[in-house]
């Protein structure tokens, strides 16, 4: 199965600094998103971005996607320490009988007050 | 406010006991997921349902099973728990038939095995 990889597995920076997180991906897809884990908690959606769009932006989050890389990037504005989480990417394929999400390893965030 | 709901957030079972998970989802979702995730790993498929009844594998099935005898319950299944199964486990649910939509996730059972 296709998987997301998120690069840097682990990002530290301090508040009101701009984090930038990757994901690359192997196959066609139809959307991809992203998603936020505070620690010990389930997956939280943040924004998805269809095949069809370039960027999306949601207050602070900026998505890009590169479909011909097979790329996305998501960036975080003037970060805040209650932005300190896990991010994920998911891709979305219409496969078979039901619509699964891929998720990859993820990137820890950390930012420091 | 749109739920999935997990039975438990912690639970510490012994080796060789049979483990229940449940789900419980409140937004008519036709979809059902039981991920499991461990550091460094993300989150791997074991399990997902489609509609009442129906279940198909996903990338580790294997020491699992599942059960949907009801649309808004998963079940997730450890026949005979070992400690290999030790693990975070995330249910969720998304529509099927509308496109473009996110999953909904439950806020995770952190399972033990000892």
């Amino acid at each position: 199965s296709q998987q997301g990889e998120e690069d840097p597995q682990a990002l530290s920076i301090q508040e009101g600094e701009n984090a930038t997180m990757n994901c690359s991906y192997k196959t066609s897809i139809n959307n991809l998103q992203w998603y936020r884990q505070n620690s010990g908690r389930g997956l939280v959606h943040l924004i998805l971005i269809r095949s069809n769009e370039r960027e999306k932006h949601s207050g602070r989050l900026r998505v890009t996607l590169d479909t011909s890389k097979k790329s996305s990037s998501l960036l975080i504005t003037a970060s805040r320490a209650a932005d300190t989480a896990s991010y994920f990417c998911a891709t979305d394929a219409y496969e078979g009988s039901a619509r699964q999400l891929t998720f990859g390893s993820g990137t820890q965030l950390t930012v420091l007050p | 406010d749109v739920k999935v709901t997990q039975s438990s957030r912690y639970l510490v079972k012994r080796t060789g006991e049979k483990v229940f998970l449940e789900c419980v989802q409140d937004m008519d979702h036709e979809n059902m997921f039981w991920y499991r995730q461990d550091p460094g790993l993300g989150l791997r498929l074991i399990y997902f349902s489609y509609d009442v009844k129906m279940k198909e594998k996903g990338d580790i099935p294997e020491g699992y099973s599942v059960s949907r005898e009801k649309k808004e319950r998963f079940s997730l299944i450890l026949e005979s728990a070992s400690t290999n199964q030790t693990s975070m486990y995330l249910c969720a649910s998304r529509s099927y038939y509308r496109m473009n939509t996110e999953a909904f996730f439950g806020q995770g059972t952190r399972l033990t095995v000892v």
